[in-house]
């Protein structure tokens, strides 16, 4: 199994604030999926990084995919409320479908 | 509504009971996978499932625990005698056929066994 670690755990922060999570692993991904998950609700699927070096956008998310493939980060510029939320990140095995994920870090964005 | 679709939403089992929990894929999607949350823990794997075909059970335990993904209709995750410890939110993804599969996942079924 290939372990992602997540950090900060728990992070949180006033709005308008900026704030950055971590995604690190010892192993090489084909690709790197990061996901939203409110309570009581199943993960929601952000964005899929494939290319190492890759930069994605959306809105005010930037997500980044380490040179090696073995990290990645997630930015949130002017946080908002809204964008409160346990932020998974997971990779598939070797196999291509079996996603491993990271424990999650749990982002408070307050008004 | 073309997402993923799991039912019931909320599942309460006394001890010894059976639990069946089922998943509609998303519309185009062949192929679904089950994944357990349990509390305080990450998301872990338990099976993926084509139709008629069971690919990797890997993350499932040996006993008591059965998937299925039929012909027609939904795919169905069965616990047998159910204990507290599987108390838990089980959730449902499905992807397509691709370079990349992205997964997407159901609102998922939180059972609780008192």
């Amino acid at each position: 199994t290939q372990l992602l670690e997540q950090s900060p755990q728990f992070l949180s922060i006033q709005e308008g604030e900026n704030l950055t999570v971590y995604c690190n692993s010892s192993s090489v991904f084909s690709s790197l999926q990061w996901y939203r998950q409110e309570p009581g609700e199943g993960p929601v699927l952000l964005v899929t990084v494939v290319t190492g070096g890759e930069v994605k956008k959306l809105k005010r998310l930037t997500f980044q995919f380490g040179d090696a493939r073995k990290d990645s980060s997630l930015h949130i510029t002017a946080a908002q409320p809204g964008d409160t939320g346990l932020y998974l990140c997971a990779g598939p095995s070797s196999n291509d479908y079996k996603l491993s994920f990271g424990a999650g870090t749990t982002v408070t964005v307050r008004a | 509504n073309a997402g993923v679709m799991q039912n019931p939403r909320h599942l309460v089992r006394r001890r010894g009971q059976e639990a069946r929990l089922r998943c509609s894929p998303m519309k185009g999607h062949s192929h679904v996978y089950w994944y357990r949350q349990l509390p305080e823990e990450g998301l872990k794997f338990m099976v993926y499932l084509q139709k008629e075909n069971i690919i990797d059970e890997s993350g499932m335990p040996k006993e008591r625990f059965s998937a299925e993904f039929p012909k027609e209709g939904p795919s169905i995750l069965r616990i047998q005698q159910v204990v507290r410890g599987d108390s838990a939110a089980y959730f449902c993804a499905s992807s397509g056929i691709g370079l990349v599969p992205e997964q997407y996942f159901g609102p998922g079924t939180r059972l609780t066994v008192t």
